[in-house]
């Protein structure tokens, strides 16, 4: 289907172990990025790339890794998960940086 | 001080009420605004968007950006209950900035 995937939809994991998010568009849009959604807090971004192999920091990126080895595929990884990374996660698409990004249905991350 | 400060609400009226939603921002170099709505456990998805300064108006929804002020505003009008969503305004240079998001009911 065309869009923009996330997978999984659910997770629930424990501290120190690694967690890897995934996410997939169809769109071949060259920028995407990874958000967090807390209460309190809004929408927050982690991490953003403008093309394949070209990835940045966001506003809250300690914790988290990124790789874009494939401009379809953005997979945002925690490598050690703590209870402050629960949260709701986002992914997002935009063929230029300043226009409309396209939101994935997000990922719902319980750490305990 | 956050990039773009929100009043998180919650606001709650009657259908058919005029909705005002408001967002100050502090940085300058902003020249994109955009307004995000989303619904209960989905994905944002974009409502208005707007560059620098000046009105645009699509349907009920009226955006309005004020740079000398900064400030950004959504009005909706004949609010309905499918208006019920939490709406995020964002600023952009280069990176989007959200503010926290307002929580809307639409009462019938």
């Amino acid at each position: 289907d065309a869009g923009i995937t996330q997978s999984p939809r659910y997770k629930i994991t424990e501290t120190g172990r690694q967690v890897t998010l995934m996410c997939h568009q169809t769109w071949s849009h060259s920028y995407m990025f990874w958000y967090r959604q807390d209460l309190g807090h809004g929408l927050r971004l982690i991490y953003y790339s403008a093309a394949a192999d070209i990835t940045d920091k966001g506003e809250v990126p300690d914790g988290y890794v990124v790789s874009r080895s494939k401009t379809e595929n953005f997979p945002l990884t925690l490598e050690s998960a703590t209870r402050s990374q629960t949260s709701v996660y986002f992914c997002a698409s935009s063929d230029q940086v300043y226009n409309e990004q396209f939101f994935g249905p997000g990922t719902r991350l319980t750490v305990l | 001080q956050k990039e773009v400060e929100q009043d998180p609400g919650p606001l709650s009226v009657p259908e058919g009420a005029i909705v005002s939603l408001n967002c100050t921002y502090s940085n300058s170099a902003f020249q994109y605004f955009m307004w995000y709505r989303q619904y209960s456990r989905k994905g944002p998805e974009l409502l208005m968007y707007t560059y620098s300064s000046g009105n645009k108006e699509d349907g009920r929804f009226t955006a309005q950006v004020d740079k000398s002020s900064k400030y950004i505003s959504l009005f909706i009008r004949d609010s309905q209950p499918s208006d019920s969503a939490t709406y995020l305004c964002g600023g952009s240079n280069y990176k989007l900035t959200f503010g926290k998001g307002t929580l809307l009911t639409v009462n019938p």
